[in-house]
């Protein structure tokens, strides 16, 4: 059973940078479609970007690129979110979402059948 | 503004039947691009309910059905029961913006 837990909440300032961490266990994380999503308060969750099963490669939205990298830890079931320039509207919770090998493909494509347990992002003066 | 859109809210009393549209365009459901839907309880992640349009993942109850034609795609529920109280999101692919898109969430109530 595939299980994802992400890193503690994180405080910080304009212009900052954070890094999220997500460790993936139960299956092997090069077999699976990790994505990243926001979800700011009171609103819905927001695609941040993750790998595109269809191309075998990392996409992200257009509205974070240049601002955000997605990476693989040297240990292999470890994946990183590092978001730049933050200001106060990227005070959010952060997830990570991955498929699962129960979710046939391909009309999985993109689905999210498991996530971590989100980690809150604050940015504040 | 989403992408992919949703009424705000819809209700309905315990053992009724409700469903749930979401409106896209030829970029994303009109393109063939698989639909999505997930429950979003309150403090909690989203929860995968139907994927592939109509495909209940392990562990849902048949109560919950999915449909996709044409450029929109619904959820059904049936059945209602007051657990079933929470937020669900669509979400699909989209050409234009090359990647994945939710719609903006229907809050349903049960009466």
């Amino acid at each position: 059973q595939v299980q994802v837990v992400q890193s503690g909440a994180e405080v910080k300032k304009p212009g900052a940078s954070v890094k999220v961490s997500c460790e993936v266990s139960g299956y092997p994380l090069t077999e699976l479609s990790m994505h990243w999503v926001r979800q700011a308060p009171g609103k819905g969750p927001e695609w941040m970007g993750g790998f595109d099963p269809q191309d075998a490669k990392a996409i992200y939205a257009q509205k974070f690129q240049g601002r955000v990298t997605m990476t693989e830890g040297t240990s292999s079931d470890t994946v990183y979110m590092e978001l730049s320039s933050l200001r106060s509207d990227d005070t959010a919770v952060y997830y990570c979402a991955t498929d699962s090998p129960g979710i046939a493909v391909p009309e999985g494509y993109y689905a999210m059948d498991v996530w971590g347990q989100g980690t809150t992002v604050t940015v504040s003066s | 503004q989403s992408v992919l859109t949703q009424p705000p809210s819809v209700s309905g009393a315990p053992g009724q039947r409700v469903t749930i549209s979401c409106t896209g365009d030829k970029s994303n459901i009109g393109a063939d691009y698989f639909v999505h839907w997930y429950q979003q309880l309150p403090g909690t992640a989203p929860r995968l309910l139907i994927y592939g349009n109509n495909i209940r993942p392990s562990g849902v109850p048949d109560r919950f059905s999915g449909s996709k034609s044409g450029t929109s795609a619904s959820l059904a529920i049936t059945g209602l029961q007051a657990a079933d109280e929470a937020v669900y999101y669509c979400q699909s692919f989209d050409s234009s913006l090359s990647g994945v898109v939710f719609g903006g969430g229907t809050k349903l109530t049960v009466l």
